[in-house]
């Protein structure tokens, strides 16, 4: 049972231009939302969080996006720029578990 | 040092032999978890300790698998008697705080992993 789902696998996107990342979840006592990026060969690193009290949460580049009626997040970056290529997770918890359950990840390629 | 430490970096064993992973957590650092990732898969849970509370091991895939964690300091995975199926990286990630506790600084720091290979 996929609690947190990331049905692209992969994105390929050009420098420059805007990336946008999907996930959807299941459990609506979810209340709390993570992306992390990740190389190869190193552990994943914490990217930008949302709370589910707000629908948007913006750093810089990175701009989280929460549809809690449609249970799905999306990270846009903007604009991609070719460090950006990684491996990106979304993550979920709720106040009662405390544990993050991962989606399976989404490979971003930017390319020039 | 400053980062989550995971060690052996790398594993390679022979199919029924048992391993132990290591797992430095930050410094003062309540939470700990260890997620696994198979090839071509997501971060699959493994099981959570959380300060002196009873750890929530619902991920372990089944009765090889065990955790340890004293106190808030080390961590050690055992997988007993080792299946191809087990070959996997082991990620052990820690956190100051309980995930979603306002402040937004209560994200995982992640270890570089435990590189398992079961032949």
């Amino acid at each position: 049972d996929q609690q947190v789902k990331q049905n692209s696998p992969s994105l390929s996107v050009q420098e420059g231009r805007i990336s946008i990342l999907n996930c959807d979840y299941t459990n609506s006592m979810f209340d709390y939302f993570l992306w992390y990026k990740k190389y190869p060969a190193e552990g994943p690193t914490f990217l930008i969080s949302i709370s589910s009290i707000k629908d948007k949460n913006e750093d810089g580049r990175f701009t989280v996006f929460l549809n809690k009626s449609a249970k799905h997040l999306s990270l846009h970056i903007v604009p991609s720029q070719p460090g950006d290529s990684a491996v990106y997770f979304c993550a979920a918890s709720d106040g009662v578990t405390d544990k993050l359950i991962f989606g399976t990840g989404t490979r971003l390629q930017v390319f020039p | 040092g400053a980062g989550v430490s995971q060690s052996p970096s790398n594993k390679v064993t022979e199919k029924g032999k048992d391993v132990e992973l290591r797992c430095d957590p930050i410094s003062g650092h309540t939470a700990l978890y260890w997620y696994r990732q198979r090839l071509g898969q997501g971060l699959e849970f493994l099981i959570y300790f959380q300060g002196n509370s009873a750890p929530d091991k619902s991920g372990l895939p089944s009765d090889r698998f065990s955790a340890e964690r004293t106190g808030e300091s080390v961590s050690t995975l055992t997988i007993q008697r080792t299946q191809q199926e087990d070959s996997a990286v082991y990620l052990c990630a820690s956190s100051p705080l309980r995930p979603g506790l306002a402040g937004g600084g209560d994200e995982l720091f992640f270890g570089e992993g435990s590189r398992l290979t079961v032949l």
